[in-house]
C-alpha cells in the first residue's frame, strides 16, 4: 500500500498563475482533508470531503477550490496563486466516524508551494 | 482558531531521558490525538484517547486525559535521538454537531541529543 501520495512535491509559481495539488489514497477512505501549515500557525484545514463528490470548506477555504470526483482522489486547486498561499500543503484521509468519533488521519508527505 | 495548544513550544532533554509535552483545549471533545511529524515529513498519528478515558499507553507513550481541565499530555519514556520531531495534539468534536474537522495545535519541537 502507498498510503497517501500527493503530486507535486515541490513547486513554484508567479503570481497569478494557476495549479492543481493531487491527493491519492489506496485505503479505501470516506474521508480527504487538505491543510496548509505556515510556520508557528500549526495545521489549518482549508477544505474537506466526506464522501466522493461531496466537499466542505473549513477554517481557510479563501482562494482554493477542490473536487472529488473519484473516492481515492481529492484535487486542490489555486485558481490565481498569490504570494500569501506559499506555504506546504498537506493532503489526509480517514476512515469515516464511529460512534460519532472522528478518526484518525492518515497523512501525505506535503507539496511545498512557493508563490514569487 | 487554535482548539488545542502545546506546551512547551520546544524542549531539549538527553537520550534516555523521559519527555513531556502538554495540550490544553477550549471546548467540549470527543477524543484527542496525538501526531508526530518528523522534518520535512506528513505527520504520523500516534495514539487516539477518547473523552471517556483517563490513561492510554502504547510503547514508551503514556497519555492522559483530564477533561475537567480540559488538558492532556503525552509522555515519551526512555527517549531516543529518533524521537526528534514535532508533537501536535489534536481535538475532535462530537461529529453529530455537523463538525468533521480535527483542530491541531501548534505543536512542540522536540530535540534529543544523543
Amino acid at each position: 500500500n502507498a498510503g497517501v501520495t500527493q503530486t507535486p512535491k515541490f513547486r513554484v509559481l508567479k503570481t497569478g498563475q494557476s495549479m492543481t495539488l493531487l491527493c491519492a489514497q489506496d485505503m479505501n477512505h470516506e474521508y480527504m482533508y487538505w491543510y496548509r501549515q505556515d510556520p508557528g500557525m500549526g495545521l489549518r484545514l482549508i477544505h474537506y470531503s466526506v464522501g466522493e463528490g461531496t466537499t466542505a470548506k473549513g477554517e481557510v477555504p479563501d482562494g482554493y477550490n477542490v473536487s472529488r470526483l473519484k473516492k481515492q482522489n481529492f484535487l486542490l486547486g489555486l485558481e490565481s496563486a498569490a504570494p500569501s498561499q506559499t506555504s506546504v500543503y498537506f493532503c489526509a484521509s480517514s476512515y469515516p466516524v464511529n460512534l460519532l468519533a472522528l478518526r484518525e488521519q492518515y497523512f501525505g508527505p506535503g507539496t511545498r508551494l512557493t508563490v514569487t | 482558531s487554535q482548539q488545542g495548544e502545546e506546551d512547551p513550544q520546544a524542549l531539549s532533554i538527553q537520550e534516555g531521558e523521559n519527555a513531556t509535552m502538554n495540550c490544553s483545549y477550549k471546548t467540549s471533545i470527543n477524543n484527542l490525538q496525538w501526531y508526530r511529524q518528523n522534518s520535512g515529513r506528513g505527520l504520523v498519528h500516534l495514539i487516539l484517547i477518547r473523552s471517556n478515558e483517563r490513561e492510554k499507553h502504547s510503547g514508551r507513550l503514556r497519555v492522559t486525559l483530564d477533561t475537567s481541565k480540559k488538558s492532556s499530555s503525552l509522555l515519551i519514556t526512555a527517549s531516543r535521538a529518533a524521537d526528534t520531531a514535532s508533537y501536535f495534539c489534536a481535538t475532535a468534536p462530537y461529529s453529530g454537531a455537523g463538525s468533521y474537522q480535527l483542530t491541531f495545535g501548534k505543536g512542540t519541537k522536540l530535540s534529543v541529543i544523543p
